[in-house]
């Protein structure tokens, strides 16, 4: 099945460092949702974009919902241990099926 | 609230075995159910998804099959596993565009 691509695939960075990860499809979207998954869990919804242009946040994460509607990026600000995980980036065009980007791995270090 | 519930947490079955995963959503009326996969380490694959009940779509030819026999039952079954079945399998709800995940079922077929 289709996949978004996602960059990069992982980071190491130190805590109080600000991340960027974006994802790009060759396909339009509607709605882009961007999850985090902690180990042996299920992916946690983060932050849903609905509109082209969009820029929402949520508390220290900040995503935007690309223009042409096949991009969308996710950034972190001041990252603490806690952010570490995987990152997903989903979009949606029709009603009912959600593609998954191929994930960026964040590690924290101290 | 809503709330969704996957079970087992994990199973280890022998090759050829049969397979047989719930999930069930609480607090809400047709939602869209969804089937995923993933590999250690990977991404996201949609296995199924139903949008009501009787109503499957299968997304990856495979020996895995999805049954909704409830309005908010969705059952991944198996005649006989294959090794490379093995995974975390994640179930997930929508009521039209965000998905939520249950916690997963951690697969090894050995």
């Amino acid at each position: 099945g289709q996949q978004l691509n996602q960059s990069p695939q992982s980071m190491f960075i130190q805590e109080g460092e600000d991340v960027s990860m974006n994802c790009t499809s060759s396909s339009i979207f509607n709605t882009w949702l961007w999850y985090k998954q902690d180990p042996g869990e299920g992916p946690v919804l983060l932050i849903a974009l609905y509109k082209a242009g969009e820029l929402t946040s949520n508390g220290r994460l900040t995503a935007q919902f690309g223009i042409t509607r096949k991009d969308s990026f996710l950034n972190i600000s001041a990252s603490i241990p806690s952010d570490v995980g995987i990152y997903f980036c989903a979009g949606q065009l029709a009603a009912s099926k959600l593609t998954f980007g191929t994930g960026t791995r964040l590690q924290v270090t101290l | 609230s809503q709330t969704i519930h996957q079970w087992p947490a994990t199973l280890v079955q022998p090759v050829g075995s049969p397979l047989s995963l719930e999930c069930t959503v609480e607090g809400t009326s047709n939602p869209n159910l969804y089937w995923y996969r993933q590999a250690a380490g990977r991404g996201l694959q949609l296995l199924f998804y139903s949008v009501g009940i009787g109503q499957i779509s299968s997304e990856v030819p495979q020996n895995l099959s999805a049954s909704r026999p409830q309005d908010r039952q969705f059952i991944l079954s198996s005649k006989k596993l294959l090794l490379s079945d093995s995974g975390f399998y994640l179930c997930a709800w929508s009521p039209n565009t965000e998905a939520f995940f249950g916690q997963g079922t951690r697969l090894t077929v050995v």
